[in-house]
């Protein structure tokens, strides 16, 4: 019963230094997100996928980069971090269509 | 473009009384529209959704939303707080796989 699983929770990076957050669901669905969230700001997308191979930016992709090489797995990539990237980043994944969408618990991202 | 904007950004509310939250969106054909909430530290839940059909709306641990089209609102509802429902709420709009989420609404209960 595990859902949606985001892994590291909490980080901790110097500028300039990369990192990869992994997400894993088992619910089998087609789509998945990475959010990040900041205060007074809610949720805002940075990529998201349709679909196994495919990947598209949202609103906030730059500084970031994604991977959907498996179907339950989306990983969330920074080439060279930058304190402007600390943040809570959440996964999601969905079926699309209806838009409801089932979160992880969140990683938390401190960039020194 | 979809957005959506909760004007109220912490409410204090009194264990037992009701509890509102506004939610109003910018959407240019029929909303899809859903509250969810966080707890702190967690992920978010989804609370309830509208599609279409019966413009109220049940969800789960008592809340309630209403849909206004001719206010772009829906508003959440709860008729007696818990001190558990202490939370960030959000409402959110979209449609297909894209959803817009506002920036949330902090609810502190006090005993």
């Amino acid at each position: 019963n595990a859902g949606v699983t985001q892994t590291p929770k909490f980080r901790v990076l110097k500028t300039g230094q990369s990192m990869t957050l992994l997400c894993a669901q088992d619910m089998n669905h087609e789509y998945m997100y990475w959010y990040r969230q900041d205060p007074g700001m809610g949720l805002r997308l940075i990529h998201y996928s349709v679909g196994e191979g495919t990947t598209a930016k949202g609103e906030v992709p730059d500084g970031y980069n994604v991977s959907r090489l498996k179907k339950q797995n989306f990983l969330l990539g920074l080439e060279s971090a930058a304190p402007s990237q600390t943040s809570v980043y959440f996964c999601a994944s969905g079926n699309g269509g209806t838009g409801e969408l089932f979160f992880g618990e969140g990683s938390r991202l401190t960039v020194l | 473009a979809q957005s959506v904007t909760q004007p109220d950004i912490h409410i204090t509310v009194s264990e037992g009384a009701s509890l509102e939250l506004r939610c109003n969106y910018s959407y240019g054909a029929t909303p899809y529209l859903f509250w969810y909430v966080q707890s702190p530290g967690q992920g978010l839940q989804l609370l309830l959704k509208y599609f279409s059909g019966d413009t109220l709306v049940q969800g789960i641990k008592g809340f309630e939303a209403e849909f206004k089209r001719s206010q772009s609102s829906f508003n959440l509802r709860k008729p007696s707080v818990h001190w558990s429902d202490a939370a960030e709420y959000f409402c959110a709009v979209g449609a297909g796989y894209k959803l817009s989420f506002g920036a949330g609404t902090t609810v502190t209960v006090r005993a």
